[in-house]
């Protein structure tokens, strides 16, 4: 079975600065990844999926996350960041089910806290 | 152009009381797929259902928790006799065809305290 690790449970960054956050998976097969965000009291919003092809995968609201097989890792990444991306991040990669369909396994999630 | 709609929005209980949660997938989705966010964790697979199916349910409790998509009207997750331990967030998602390589469509959750 799959799994998620998101060491980073809260990032403080200033606004207009770079962020990285991590996430590393760990799985016996070929996986689809993937990163939600989520504000306060709001659902999941999809940022961006890495499905096959180019590891480098562009999102929205600026967000890109480079996959990278031999180290099992998935991180996000934007170069500069505001207010309005305080929120949380969660990594989730997708777990083949009995049958095939997309059996979400998510991280626990990393707080992205964003300071004037 | 509605999203996917989940209601109540809060919900409170008191313990022993059956607590239903609805789920109204996006516009011609049939795949339904609920999870649970308890305090200061990530999401957890419950239960995968398309229309009138249970087709994997290997994340919900064994006792108390059932799940429905009936041919119409919403998908329902029921919850009987709460206990405290049942207080979280229950997120539900939709998808067009319940492909590996689709996206989930989350809706906005609903909030359960129990008492």
């Amino acid at each position: 079975a799959q799994s998620v690790t998101q060491l980073d449970s809260q990032v403080p960054v200033f606004e207009e600065a770079p962020v990285e956050l991590r996430c590393n998976y760990s799985s016996s097969v070929s996986v689809y990844l993937f990163w939600y965000v989520q504000y306060p009291n709001q659902g999941l919003q999809l940022l961006l999926k890495y499905l096959s092809g180019s590891t480098l995968v562009k999102g929205i609201n600026g967000f890109e996350a480079e996959f990278n097989k031999s180290q099992t890792s998935f991180h996000l990444r934007k170069p500069s960041v505001h207010i309005s991306d305080t929120a949380e991040y969660f990594c989730a990669v997708s777990d083949l089910g009995n049958i095939g369909f997309q059996k979400l396994v998510f991280g626990t999630g990393t707080r992205l806290l964003v300071s004037p | 152009n509605a999203g996917v709609m989940q209601n109540p929005r809060h919900l409170v209980r008191r313990r022993g009381q059956e607590a239903r949660l609805r789920c109204s997938p996006m516009k011609g989705h049939s795949h339904v797929y609920w999870y649970r966010q308890l305090p200061e964790e990530g999401l957890k697979f419950m239960v995968y259902l398309q229309k009138e199916n249970i087709i994997d349910e290997s994340g919900m409790p064994k006792e108390r928790f059932s799940a429905e998509f009936p041919k119409e009207g919403p998908s329902i997750l029921r919850i009987q006799q709460v206990v405290r331990g049942d207080s979280a967030a229950y997120f539900c998602a939709s998808s067009r065809q319940g492909q590996l390589q689709e996206t989930q469509y989350f809706g906005p959750g609903t909030r359960l305290l129990v008492l």
